[in-house]
């Protein structure tokens, strides 16, 4: 159980284009969901947290007109990247908590997407 | 504010031996958890343990290892006998139980191990 989804698993696209993240809990309601990502051999960095009807809570330094997150079901968040360029080419990574109905500590990470903006 | 450290960058190690990967938080507060995840090269994050702070057991899972020691805010994880197959990054993770950092995971830097035959 507790297995969160990413679609797509990788990502290449042109320069000033726009490109959508799915993350799906596929046996749990995730009333929260977390979007990071991930440079090279670093550490994964926290870009918003989102829960479900609401909007998402960016951290300090993250764009959120660049990077939009939906979250309108419990089983699913999306992450869109607006007009993509090199900079943003990165490691995505989704985790899904399922709050209240289960414990509440816990995060299920997906299995990230890599995109590559050329 | 949360803080978690992982002085090691990267360590090799030889098959067989063990190999300890430190640990080190700074917190307030006096609930919270305590997670290791490994990120192989595929780089989907698998979790390994989840800790809490009223729990310093020990715990001992396969070749697998932790010790939490709350006087010395530490959470190491020690590999007995390493394999190739335990090349990968692992980092460790702190989540407070309370106010607005709810739910939030604070990752260390991630210690990159290699495990040679």
């Amino acid at each position: 159980g507790a297995v969160v989804s990413q679609h797509p698993s990788w990502v290449i696209c042109k320069s000033g284009t726009s490109v959508k993240i799915e993350c799906r809990s596929l046996d749990f309601q995730a009333t929260t969901m977390f979007w990071y990502r991930q440079f090279p051999k670093q550490s994964l960095m926290l870009m918003a947290t989102s829960n479900e009807g609401s909007k998402a809570t960016y951290e300090q330094g993250v764009e959120k007109d660049k990077f939009l997150i939906n979250h309108a079901s419990l089983t699913l968040s999306t992450l869109t990247v607006t007009s993509a360029h090199p900079e943003d080419s990165s490691f995505y990574i989704c985790s899904a908590s399922p709050g209240l109905a289960g414990p509440r500590d816990t995060q299920y990470f997906g299995p990230g997407t890599r995109l590559t903006v050329l | 504010a949360q803080k978690v450290t992982q002085a090691q960058t990267e360590i090799s190690v030889v098959e067989k031996e063990d190999v300890t990967l430190d640990c080190v938080y700074e917190t307030r507060d006096t609930t919270y958890y305590l997670f290791w995840y490994k990120q192989p090269p595929s780089g989907e994050l698998v979790f390994l343990i989840r800790r809490n702070s009223f729990d310093e057991q020990n715990e001992i899972s396969g070749r697998y290892s932790w010790n939490f020691q709350k006087s010395t805010s530490s959470f190491n994880f020690t590999i007995t006998a390493s394999q190739v197959v335990d090349s990968a990054v692992y980092f460790c993770a702190f989540k407070a139980d309370r106010g607005s950092t709810l739910g939030r995971l604070y990752f260390g830097r991630g210690t990159q191990l290699t495990v040679w035959p």
